[in-house]
């Protein structure tokens, strides 16, 4: 019941492309869904982050889409750039603490 | 200045050893964290400190014990490395456990120590 699930393990998109990647989850007590983006050699930073009231939140190029009936989640990211290349982790919070998926490897071809 | 800071960087040692990885913040924070993270980049929580109180213990072996002199340093010692203790060690801090409805339970990560057991 705290498990993250999150898809797919790696995701090639071209540049200018949108990338999704999607988390689910099963316990209703997690009230708080980050988004991680860890370059490599690099500690996990955190990128956006939502609340399960609000269904979407908007930073830029990245989009966090909450569907709270269906205990899922996904990050956008739209108009990709190589820079993006990264692996990102969905988390959810709870019993103090952060509970993360096993994470997507992006790759953006320019 | 570096948020969340680690030492060492990289740290390879034979089996048997003990060793420690060291932790500090300069956030001001109350709570502290460490993440084992594998081959596979699965990022697992290891242990959480509040104020200097332990308040998660994720069924880590013994072997591993952290210590938290005050709330802005969070040590691991390692006694006995094995093989499958080789991974990244990541430490993190935030201002609260958990989600605390305010969005002041934002966690942010060292960089990292890479242990290599040989």
């Amino acid at each position: 019941q705290q498990q993250v699930k999150q898809s797919p393990q790696s995701l090639i998109v071209q540049k200018g492309g949108i990338s999704i990647i999607n988390c689910a989850y099963e316990n209703t007590a997690f009230d708080y869904f980050p988004w991680y983006q860890q370059f490599p050699g690099k500690g996990p930073a955190l990128l956006i982050a939502i609340r399960p009231d609000v269904s979407e939140k908007k930073e830029g190029r990245f989009t966090i889409s909450f569907n709270k009936s269906a205990k899922q989640f996904s990050l956008h990211i739209m108009d990709s750039q190589p820079g993006d290349s990264a692996t990102y982790f969905c988390a959810a919070s709870g019993y103090n603490k952060l509970i993360f998926g096993a994470g997507t490897r992006l790759a953006v071809h320019p | 200045d570096t948020a969340v800071s680690q030492t060492p960087k990289y740290l390879v040692t034979q089996m048997g050893n003990d060793k420690s990885i060291k932790c500090e913040q300069n956030l001001g924070h109350d709570t502290m964290y460490w993440y084992k993270q594998d081959s596979k980049k699965f990022l697992k929580i290891m242990f959480s400190y509040n104020n200097k109180e332990l308040i998660i213990n994720e069924t880590v072996p013994n072997r591993f014990s952290p210590k938290s002199p005050d709330k802005a340093h969070l040590n691991l010692h390692i006694n006995s490395l094995e093989l499958g203790d080789s991974a990244v060690y990541f430490c993190a801090s935030s201002q609260v456990p958990g989600s605390g409805g305010t969005g002041t339970d934002t966690q942010y990560f060292g960089p990292g120590t890479r242990l290599t057991v040989l």
